[in-house]
């Protein structure tokens, strides 16, 4: 039972160009929503979170957009950089965090 | 301000062994969570605990116990391990969950 579901494995982009992750979720009782993002051999990292009162949340260059209707969210990083390059997992919670399986971006100079 | 430390980084077990996995915060945080991550898989949440003395099961508690005798200490236990434990075990700490670099653990 996968409730919070990242649909593209993968995403490729250029440097200077916007990225665009996405995020799906079965379950309406989710409150709160977090983006991690994770490089190899290392624990993920705390990127930026939304809770479910609110639909847009800005952290410099890093923006989640939260549609309840849809049960969808998004993450924008403008403009992205090769070091943006990780795997980026989105979780939700309403107790206890369920995570997707994550989608791995790649940054091209 | 080692945040959260795991040890040990790689572990190798036997079916049928048992370990535990140690996770320390220097924190002070309440909130502690064991997840594993198993290949091209998201989290799954092992056991989280609130607080000293409180520990509750999460999506995939088969198979470990826990305990939280202290505020910085949250170890995970695996008493029989089985290969479907082979994994990548976080430990996070807080509300918004500060991981700590993970154990790798492979049972043959």
């Amino acid at each position: 039972d996968q409730q919070v579901k990242q649909n593209s494995p993968s995403l490729s982009v250029q440097e200077g160009r916007i990225s665009i992750l996405n995020c799906d979720y079965t379950n309406s009782m989710f409150d709160y929503f977090l983006w991690y993002k994770k490089y190899p051999a290392e624990g993920p990292t705390f990127l930026i979170s939304i809770s479910s009162i609110k639909d847009k949340n800005e952290d410099g260059r890093f923006t989640v957009f939260l549609n309840k209707s849809a049960k969808h969210l998004s993450l924008h990083i403008v403009p992205s950089q090769p070091g943006d390059s990780a795997v980026y997992f989105c979780a939700a919670s309403f107790g206890d965090m369920r995570f997707g399986a994550g989608t791995r971006l790649t940054v091209k100079p | 301000n080692a945040g959260v430390t795991q040890t040990p980084k790689f572990r190798i077990l036997k079916i049928g062994q048992s370990m535990t996995l140690q996770c320390t915060q220097d924190m002070n945080h309440n909130y502690m969570y064991w997840y594993r991550q198993d290949p091209g898989m998201g989290l799954k949440l092992i056991y989280y605990s609130v607080g000293a003395g409180i520990t509750d099961k999460g999506e995939v508690p088969n198979g470990y116990n826990v305990s939280r005798s202290t505020t910085e200490d949250f170890p995970l236990r695996l008493e029989l391990a089985a290969p479907s434990q082979t994994s990548v075990y976080f430990c996070a700490v807080g509300d918004t969950q500060y991981f700590g670099p993970g154990t790798r653990l492979t049972v043959l």
